[in-house]
Parts: structure tokens; C-alpha cells; sequence
């Protein structure tokens, strides 16, 4: 079954507050990669970071990894309604991308 | 377009009909992978393709899935006399290089099968 646990599974906050979505998983990575899926769509690359990175930003993201806890953790800063959608990190372990059950952010305007 | 397509978009079978699930990748990309994905559940991992090789289907629920591309371009996703439990979405996905590249993966918007 999936590798990776997101927490918490559901998240509800204002337009203009921040969210952040943690990510642990089980065996030693490479790196550790976020996606965003939209209700209804596919899954869209966020973000990855290596093992050897510990922090990476991307706009309004933020992403950490603590390779000796294994986990993984998201911030988006300054949220929009238009963030609304279920987040999910994935590793890798030989040809598998293995994700974890998501995190579902709902953003109010 | 320049996307991941997948065809059909929904697909509604009896149980124990055979359903064929078409995905198009982004051309010239190397790796093709299959997930199903269950309601409010991450996508679970299929099958992996380098080309037209299959290097991975150990996810791969039974033996009545089956999948394949023959040119190293598009896929097909096959599964025979379908039961309830398969309805699911089915997501499928590619990126640039072999897989331990860590490319990104582009996604295609699935396909919905409902098994009656």
C-alpha cells in the first residue's frame, strides 16, 4: 500500500492565512516530491527537494525535509481560493512513485 | 496538445465486460506510468514503461489487467472481465527521462471507470 502519510488528511482556512501540510514516510530517498490535484483533474508537480537539500521555496511554497525523521513538510503562504485542492507528496523506491493519501486544503474566500 | 491525454474521460461497464483505458503522452517522453486512484485516496502505483519495455507491473492488481505500448508511445490499459472493485480512476502519467532521472511526471485528467 502507500508509503507516505500526510497530516492532517483535511484542512480548512481563510483566504490570506497559511497551510501547512506534513508528509512522513518509510524507507530512505533520494528525494521527495509535492503535487497538487484539482477535484476532477490530474496531478500537477509542485515542488522537489533532495535528500541532501533541507529547505526549497517556490513562489508562495515552502518545502523542508528531514531525512532523519523521514518527513516532509509544505507551507503555502498567503493562501487563494484558487490553492483549494488535495496535496500529496510522493518518494520513489526502484520504479514505483509511491504517494501518500493527501492532504485536502479548502481555502474561503 | 501538449498534455498527457487520456480516453474516455468516463467509462460505465457491466461487470465482466472487458473495458481498454488509451492514454497519449507527452511526445518523446521516455517513462509511462499507470495509477488507479480511489476516492479521497492518493494514486496507487500500476505499472512502469521505459519505451515500449514494461520494467515494472507489480502493482498491477491481477492478472486481468494488462498493459502495454507496442511503439513506445502510447499505452493501453486492459482489464478483463471487470469487477465492482475496479471502478476507480485511472491516472496515467509521463515524464522526459528514465525514471531515475526524477523528472517530474505530467498528468493526464484519468479516466473515471464506473463498474455496475
Amino acid at each position: 500500500s502507500q508509503q507516505g502519510e500526510e497530516d492532517p488528511q483535511a484542512l480548512s482556512i481563510q483566504e490570506g492565512e497559511n497551510a501547512t501540510m506534513n508528509c512522513s514516510y518509510k524507507t530512505s530517498i533520494n528525494n521527495l516530491q509535492w503535487y497538487r490535484q484539482n477535484s476532477g483533474r490530474g496531478l500537477v508537480h509542485l515542488i522537489l527537494i533532495r535528500s541532501n537539500e533541507r529547505e526549497k521555496h517556490s513562489g508562495r511554497l515552502r518545502v523542508t525535509l528531514d531525512t532523519s525523521k523521514k518527513s516532509s513538510s509544505l507551507l503555502i503562504t498567503a493562501s487563494r481560493a484558487a490553492d483549494t485542492a488535495s496535496y500529496f507528496c510522493a518518494t520513489r523506491g526502484g520504479f514505483k512513485t509511491i504517494f501518500g493519501a493527501g492532504t485536502r486544503l479548502f481555502v474561503k474566500a | 496538445g501538449a498534455g498527457v491525454s487520456q480516453s474516455p474521460r468516463y467509462k460505465v461497464a457491466k461487470r465482466g465486460q472487458d473495458v481498454a483505458l488509451r492514454c497519449d503522452p507527452i511526445s518523446g517522453h521516455v517513462s509511462l506510468f499507470w495509477y488507479q486512484q480511489a476516492l479521497g485516496q492518493g494514486p496507487e502505483f500500476l505499472t512502469y514503461f521505459q519505451n515500449e519495455a514494461q520494467l515494472d507491473k507489480s502493482g498491477l492488481p491481477s492478472d486481468r489487467f494488462f498493459a502495454e505500448r507496442p511503439e513506445g508511445s502510447v499505452s493501453t490499459l486492459k482489464i478483463q472481465r471487470t469487477q465492482q472493485e475496479d471502478s476507480a480512476v485511472y491516472l496515467c502519467a509521463s515524464s522526459r527521462s528514465r525514471v531515475d532521472i526524477n523528472q517530474p511526471q505530467h498528468f493526464g485528467d484519468g479516466t473515471r471507470l464506473s463498474i455496475l
